[in-house]
């Protein structure tokens, strides 16, 4: 069926590093993606979207890129800190649906 | 972004019985979302809440099970009806925010025992 999934389940980088969180999804009609960050015991926090008319779209040292071609999303992560370490989960929104889709999550460790 | 606000954060609840969760959000909106977010798992959404109509549920849920209330343009309730310990999860209110991004409470942790 139709999802949106992660191609690994858990990474570990070394605090400092710069970080890719990779994301699939497998429906053309999808035209907007977020990027959430989940720290234990709370609930997911918007991080960064894009829209499908986009390829790439920075923040304060994140930048999401959007592949439609092979259907990806990534999640880059500048200079990472202790702070950085959560659970990433993409999510896409369905061309005039409201639901979004969520991936299954990655796991981040920033190692000392 | 809006600020959401669940109660309670956390419960534990005999199996059998039911519990039912506040979402008090402090702008009006037009739709709420109740997501559940199974242990060590990604969040799935149960169903769509608009106020002055029925909620829209999704494949898998229904409402005599996740009895869902909105009675006005801040507020949403979530029953999780006569629980089982499959029901532990953590429950979540999200809402719409301005460029259709969406805005999550800190969720609802439930035990069922």
């Amino acid at each position: 069926g139709e999802s949106v999934g992660l191609h690994l389940p858990t990474l570990s980088v070394q605090e400092g590093d710069n970080s890719i969180i990779n994301c699939a999804y497998s429906n053309s009609a999808s035209d907007y993606f977020i990027w959430y960050k989940q720290e234990s015991g709370k609930g997911p926090q918007f991080i960064i979207d894009i829209r499908s008319n986009m390829d790439k779209r920075q923040g304060q040292r994140v930048t999401v890129l959007l592949n439609k071609t092979v259907k990806h999303l990534s999640l880059q992560i500048a200079a990472t800190q202790p702070g950085d370490s959560a659970v990433y989960f993409c999510a896409e929104k369905r061309g005039g649906a409201q639901k979004l889709v969520f991936g299954q999550g990655t796991r981040l460790t920033i190692n000392p | 972004s809006a600020v959401i606000s669940q109660k309670p954060s956390r419960d534990i609840c005999q199996r059998g019985t039911s519990l039912t969760i506040q979402c008090q959000v402090d702008s009006q909106v037009t739709m709420m979302f109740w997501y559940r977010q199974q242990p060590g798992q990604s969040l799935t959404l149960i169903a769509t809440a608009n106020q002055g109509s029925e909620a829209t549920y999704e494949s898998g849920f229904v409402i005599d099970k996740f009895p869902i209330s909105r009675p006005n343009l801040t507020f949403s309730t979530l029953t999780v009806s006569n629980m089982s310990p499959e029901d532990s999860s953590i429950y979540l209110c999200s809402v719409e925010g301005l460029n259709t991004e969406a805005f999550f409470g800190q969720g609802t942790r439930l035990t069922v025992v």
